[in-house]
């Protein structure tokens, strides 16, 4: 069974600067790696996934990267913005091969003005 | 536009009086799945389904059953609700090996 262990729990960061999150997986997994991003009383929304053969992904101020021989992937959020103060929640893939995803536990982010 | 959606938004009951929670997705995915969301416990997977009349367990499947009849639609069925099963409720679709794409939600209370 595949365990995914997301930090910091939460996280203050000022407007402009670079949020980081981290998360690490045990089981050798395939497929794709994404990140939600959720805001209160709203379902999670994919924000960026990456998959396990490409080292980095960027899509505008949010770039994953991927670390397949230290099972970590991050996401970082460049020029942070008060908009972006949400949950963020990384997942990783149950097993081989298979559709089910396991969420890491949250992250909150709060990004101050 | 493509969405997933899922009634009631939010629900107030009591014990052991069965419910239903429907979730349906205009995009033609096979797999659907539904997720339970508790404070410091992040999301657990209930019961997912690879296809029409295909289903499984996930991480946390006691107390709940599901059916999937037909490829848009996989309800969540509570027949016999606990206190302990208020939560918050997702589901999500997608096609095999792509993310998911998540419901706006499902507030259960159970009195």
């Amino acid at each position: 069974q595949q365990q995914v262990k997301q930090s910091p729990q939460s996280l203050i960061v000022q407007k402009g600067g670079i949020s980081i999150i981290n998360c690490a997986y045990e089981n050798t997994a395939f497929d794709y790696f994404p990140w939600y991003q959720q805001f209160p009383g709203k379902g999670p929304a994919l924000l960026i996934a990456i998959r396990p053969d490409v080292s980095e992904k960027k899509e505008g101020r949010f770039t994953i990267s991927f670390n397949k021989s230290a099972k970590q992937f991050s996401l970082h959020i460049m020029d942070s913005q008060p908009g972006d103060s949400a949950t963020y929640f990384c997942a990783a893939p149950s097993r081989a091969g298979s559709y089910q995803l396991t969420f890491g536990k949250g992250t909150k982010l709060s990004v101050i003005p | 536009e493509a969405q997933v959606t899922q009634n009631p938004r939010y629900l107030i009951t009591v014990t052991g009086k069965k419910l239903t929670v429907t979730c349906s997705q205009n995009m033609n995915h096979e797999y659907m799945s539904w997720y339970r969301q508790d404070p410091g416990l992040g999301l657990r997977q209930i019961y997912y389904s690879m296809n029409v009349e295909v289903t499984d367990k996930g991480d946390v499947p006691e107390g709940y059953k599901v059916s999937r009849k037909e490829k848009r639609n996989f309800p969540l069925i509570l027949e016999s609700p606990s206190p302990n099963q208020t939560s918050l409720y997702f589901c999500a679709s997608s096609f095999p090996g792509t993310p998911s794409y998540f419901g706006p939600g499902t507030r259960l209370t159970v009195l």
